[in-house]
């Protein structure tokens, strides 16, 4: 079956260094990735997101990296800061047209050291 | 802010209560949802709802019953819930999914707890 996860439950980076999180997807026909952020108390935030046909998207000091090879996703932050401390969710979406659904994995705490 | 709120943001429950969650959006979007999120899983996909219709019920326990009057406004109407369905309900709302957009818009989502 179709499942979306992630190699480490916590990550501890210290601040102003970079980190990298990844996620595994299983189902080939994925086509549409999204990263959240999701701090404690509050619903999840968009950070980025990345589609098939592309293997690499910044933004504002976020990068997203996808190897449709090996199905993997990968979600970098440079220069950490404490504000980037939250758990971490990739999600994979088939664009069926019609029935799009995200798929979520279980997430990553990330924890910056000051 | 996202643009998503939610209330109640607590709600403590009894097994033979009656309540209901409540979503609003602000985003001028057509498709709202309902995910439950326990701790250590994957957040679970409910219901979905397009331009005010249900498009997708993942098997949930009609102890759960969605409600949607408009696309600004969604409902959960609980009742005779069980302990394990303690857990934090989000609420999220995209663009109609005929619009290639993808990204979901979260709430703070509403803490429940069953006793």
């Amino acid at each position: 079956g179709e499942s979306v996860g992630l190699h480490l439950p916590t990550l501890s980076v210290q601040e102003g260094d970079n980190s990298i999180i990844n996620c595994a997807y299983s189902n080939s026909a994925s086509d549409y990735f999204i990263w959240y952020k999701q701090e404690s108390g509050k619903g999840p935030q968009f950070i980025i997101d990345i589609r098939s046909n592309m293997d690499k998207r910044q933004g504002q000091r976020v990068t997203v990296l996808l190897n449709k090879t090996v199905k993997h996703l990968s979600l970098q932050i440079a220069a950490t800061q404490p504000g980037d401390s939250a758990v971490y969710f990739c999600a994979e979406m088939r664009t069926n047209f019609g029935n799009e659904k995200l798929t979520f994995g279980t997430g990553t705490r990330l924890t910056i050291i000051p | 802010e996202t643009g998503v709120t939610q209330t109640p943001r607590h709600l403590v429950m009894g097994m033979t209560n009656k309540k209901s969650l409540k979503c609003e959006q602000h985003l001028g979007h057509n498709a709202m949802y309902w995910y439950k999120q326990s701790a250590k899983k994957p957040l679970e996909l409910m219901f979905v709802y397009n331009f005010k219709e249900q498009t997708e019920n993942n098997s949930v326990p009609s102890r759960f019953s969605p409600e949607c009057p408009n696309s600004s406004h969604l409902f959960l109407h609980l009742h005779t819930l069980q302990p394990e369905d303690s857990a934090l309900y989000l609420c999220a709302s995209s663009h109609a999914q005929a619009v290639m957009d993808y990204e979901q818009y979260f709430g703070p989502g509403t803490r429940l707890t069953v006793t």
